[in-house]
């Protein structure tokens, strides 16, 4: 079965210290990988994707994300964290063949001064 | 571009009546996309739409609910005889036609609640 999985729930961390949040897939072939951010009373907002080409992506906010094919897995970072990245993050697939996402279960990030 | 917009925001209802959000996407958007959020988990995908056309639906998408897309501009989503387990965040994406990985812009979404 096709799937997502976020392994974090809930992740805290310092202002100015590192963030990684872990994304795995299950899927016949590579999907097409992406990041999410929601924050309280927003939409979703695509921070980045992987869709082909260099494995290491940079996106929007400081974020990059590492495409690592053997391991099924997609894990987001960002060097310094800042009080505003406070939210929920998910990562979700597109199939080759698809268009509809489908997404991970979310995990929040809590951002302490 | 004034991004997609949703509407209303909130929605409270009582158990068996019927309720219809409206979503407008970004105007040159050919696809149009409905999903479904409860609480701590991800988006679930309900259906799409590729212009006016109604391409796909999730099983999740109970014959109590019904989604509209009329002239390829602005999608209803209807559902018939609400029941608690419909409340939920409500979802509008809208994207370029083309790649499966062209961006999906989201609406701010629409948040039912049944009583």
């Amino acid at each position: 079965a096709q799937s997502v999985t976020q392994p974090d729930i809930h992740i805290t961390v310092s202002e100015g210290a590192s963030l990684e949040l872990r994304c795995n897939y299950s899927y016949g072939a590579t999907p097409y990988l992406f990041w999410y951010v929601q924050s309280p009373g927003q939409g979703l907002q695509l921070l980045l994707k992987y869709f082909s080409g260099d494995t290491l992506v940079q996106g929007i906010k400081g974020f990059e994300a590492e495409f690592k094919r053997s391991q099924s897995s997609f894990n987001l970072r960002k060097p310094s964290v800042h009080w505003s990245d406070a939210a929920e993050y998910f990562c979700a697939v597109v199939g080759v063949n698809d268009y509809k996402l489908s997404f991970g279960a979310g995990t929040t990030v809590t951002v302490r001064a | 571009d004034t991004g997609v917009s949703q509407d209303p925001r909130h929605k409270i209802t009582k158990r068996g009546q019927n309720v219809t959000f409206r979503c407008d996407p970004i105007s040159e958007h050919n696809r149009l996309y409905w999903y479904r959020q409860t609480l701590g988990q991800g988006p679930e995908f309900l259906t799409y739409f590729q212009n006016e056309a109604q391409l796909e639906k999730s099983r999740l998408l109970s014959d109590r609910f019904s989604a509209e897309r009329p002239k390829g501009s602005f999608s209803t989503l209807e559902i018939q005889r609400t029941e608690q387990g419909d409340s939920a965040m409500y979802l509008c994406a809208s994207s370029l036609s083309g790649e499966p990985y062209n961006e999906q812009f989201f609406g701010p979404g629409t948040r039912l609640t049944v009583l």
